[in-house]
């Protein structure tokens, strides 16, 4: 079974640009988080979908958004981009996205923020 | 405010002997926690858990102990092998609810062969 894939491996950006990352989760998995990962800060949760639908939201600003696709694949939108968001993203996949699930992470983006 | 800490960065240990790996935690309606192994280009692969109910949980060279009343747990590693050198993860959740995991800020291993 091919594992949670996420594209692009690496992204570099300008201040104020948009970006848009995406994640293909294991196949039969429903749900789908992010989490932001920088130093010093460790993993923090963004938000988790499952069909289609927003379950979960940490504590970012609103320039942070996602969506999910029929199919389980989900992106996320950073628009205004600032320094502070340079940042290895991670998305991880589950069957339902209960507590117990067992997430299994793609191996993130690297974005870099100029 | 980081409701779940790792206060060691890192931590060397010499291959054969045991790893321990702590982690404290703020939030008193967390009761699942996790391990998580992170090696560098990959993402964070799950170790082990352990529910409040329980205060050790094994699989294999891994031991979690939790001691609710201190908010602390630990991750034993016996004996350590060179391939268990990445960075550990603490993580916690609520029960009963989705996926929200807090994730402390991570522990570098390096075992020494």
């Amino acid at each position: 079974k091919a594992g949670v894939t996420q594209t692009p491996r690496y992204l570099i950006k300008t201040r104020g640009q948009q970006v848009t990352l995406s994640c293909s989760p294991i196949s039969g998995h429903r749900s789908v988080s992010w989490y932001q990962q920088t130093p010093g800060q460790g993993l923090q949760f963004l938000f988790e979908y499952f069909s289609e639908t927003q379950r979960n939201k940490g504590n970012f600003p609103g320039r942070f958004s996602g969506r999910q696709f029929s199919n389980s694949r989900s992106e996320m939108n950073v628009s205004t981009l600032e320094l502070g968001d340079s940042a290895l993203y991670l998305c991880a996949s589950s069957t339902t996205g209960t507590y117990t699930d067992t997430q299994y992470f793609g191996p993130g983006t690297r974005l870099t923020v100029l | 405010d980081q409701q779940v800490k790792q206060n060691s960065p890192s931590l060397s240990v010499q291959e054969g002997r045991i790893s321990i790996l702590n982690c404290d935690y703020t939030n008193s309606m967390f009761d699942y926690f996790l391990w998580y192994k992170k090696y560098p280009a990959e993402g964070p692969t799950f170790l082990i858990s352990i529910s409040s109910i329980k205060d050790k949980n094994e699989d294999g060279r891994f031991t979690v102990f939790l001691n609710k009343s201190a908010k602390h747990l630990s991750l034993h590693i016996v004996p350590s092998q060179p391939g268990d050198s990445a960075v550990y993860f603490c993580a916690a959740n609520r029960s009963g609810g989705y996926q929200k995991v807090t994730f402390g800020t991570g522990t570098k291993l390096q075992v020494i062969p």
